[in-house]
């Protein structure tokens, strides 16, 4: 029942290492984000696709590439990741496009060390 | 940097007293404002919204002031209960910055015995 779910929760890996976090969201809506919540709580946007489009692409490193098979879906792969790295990623999605409210995942905890 | 940030970072307030968390944003473009509630471990959740041409919303417990003219939103938790305890943020929806939200930085509300 739960309507934007990305796993996992917790991702511990090494330096350079690449890794996947998925999402998906079964409230059919045509919207979905990538959002990046450091320690200081601060969130910032990073990629946005409206029924598999890329939309919005923050200046990030092109380490990050977000991937949408589907609406449903965005999943988000990193490549050589580096220590600056460690942060919660969201997934989110939303109704009508931008401006309107936004429905959360739970958030992946990605630790580098 | 953000055009949205909030007064307080931390707020302490008596369980039953009334609880107010300011925000203060810089665009007089935004035309858009939400108030999103984040538990820890959990990712942010919908409260309110209010668009620029009310002044005054209400919902359960909740209510959103926005002042257009010194560019001032707050969020007012009647009967703070010990469920209220989380980092609270404001976001703006900036129509010419591609309509994406853009959220400030959280306060965190503490809520005592």
């Amino acid at each position: 029942d739960t309507a934007v779910s990305q796993t996992p929760k917790y991702l511990v890996t090494q330096m350079g290492n690449d890794k996947s976090i998925k999402c998906e969201q079964n409230l059919g809506h045509d919207t979905m984000y990538w959002y990046k919540q450091d320690s200081k709580k601060f969130l910032k946007i990073m990629f946005s696709y409206n029924n598999k489009e890329l939309i919005i692409n923050e200046t990030v490193p092109n380490r990050f590439s977000p991937k949408s098979p589907d609406k449903a879906h965005l999943n988000l792969h990193i490549n050589s990741l580096e220590l600056g790295d460690s942060a919660v990623y969201f997934c989110a999605s939303s109704d009508l496009g931008f401006g309107e409210k936004l429905f959360f995942g739970s958030g992946t905890q990605l630790s580098v060390l | 940097g953000e055009s949205v940030g909030l007064h307080l970072p931390t707020l302490s307030v008596q369980e039953g007293d009334n609880s107010i968390i300011n925000c203060a944003y810089s665009n007089s473009a935004s035309d858009y404002f939400i108030w999103y509630k984040q538990e820890s471990g959990k990712g942010p959740q919908f409260i309110i919204d209010i668009r620029s041409n009310m002044d005054k919303r209400q919902g359960q417990r909740v209510t959103v002031l926005l002042n257009k003219t010194v560019k001032h939103l707050s969020l007012q938790i009647a009967a703070t209960q010990p469920g209220d305890s989380a980092v609270y943020f404001c976001a703006e929806n900036i129509l010419n910055r591609d309509d994406k939200i853009i959220f400030g930085k959280g306060t965190r509300l503490h809520i005592l015995p």
